[in-house]
């Protein structure tokens, strides 16, 4: 029972342009919702979060945005640059640490 | 420079013989979590572990799959038979209690079942 769904397995962007990346989530009870990135061989790093109390939260070339009557979330990364290539995943938990983990999405960024 | 270690990196066995990871959380971290990631299911989340008690282990295969913490140091996930099913990378995460939610991954183990 996949409660966390990444529906884009891949997305391609030109250096420079924005990404947006697509998180839907079944669960009402979550509450806090992250962003990790993967690169080849490497374990997932956090990049950013956002509590269910707010609807955006920016870190530099990041933003997240939630929506929770859509049960929805997105991540902007702008602009985009190469080192910007890897596997992102969404996650999403009840305030108990135990994260709920979708697909996630290879974004490759072209010079 | 902190950061959570596992071994072996990578393993390749054969089907019916035991596989045992090892994993050594982040120094001061009380929660642990084993993740299995496959291409399909993305990270799956296998089970964790808060001040070395069991909190969570519905996503292991009970009859095969058995995880512990000896002690604070040291977390293990024994699987024992393998079968070509569980190759897969099997990371684990440590985390602190109160802190900012974020878990802070090892780089993973990648097992190979023949």
């Amino acid at each position: 029972d996949q409660q966390v769904k990444q529906n884009s397995p891949s997305l391609s962007v030109q250096e420079g342009r924005i990404s947006i990346l697509n998180c839907d989530y079944t669960n009402s009870m979550f509450d806090y919702f992250l962003w990790y990135k993967k690169y080849p061989a490497e374990g997932p790093t956090f990049l950013i979060s956002i509590s269910s109390i707010k609807d955006k939260n920016e870190d530099g070339r990041f933003t997240v945005f939630l929506n929770k009557s859509a049960k929805h979330l997105s991540l902007h990364i702008v602009p985009s640059q190469p080192g910007d290539s890897a596997v992102y995943f969404c996650a999403a938990s009840r305030n108990d640490y135990k994260l709920s983990f979708g697909a996630g999405t290879t974004v490759t960024v072209r010079a | 420079d902190a950061r959570v270690t596992q071994t072996p990196r990578h393993k390749v066995t054969e089907m019916g013989q035991e596989v045992t990871m090892r994993c050594q959380p982040i120094l001061g971290h009380n929660t642990v979590f084993w993740y299995r990631q496959t291409m399909m299911q993305g990270l799956e989340l296998l089970a964790y572990f808060r001040n070395r008690a069991p909190l969570d282990d519905s996503g292991m295969p009970k009859d095969r799959f058995s995880a512990e913490m000896p002690d604070a140091t040291l977390a293990t996930l024994k699987i024992q038979p393998s079968e070509p099913r569980d190759s897969a990378v099997y990371f684990c995460a440590s985390a602190k209690s109160g802190g900012t939610g974020e878990l802070f991954f090892g780089e993973g183990s990648r097992l190979t079942v023949l």
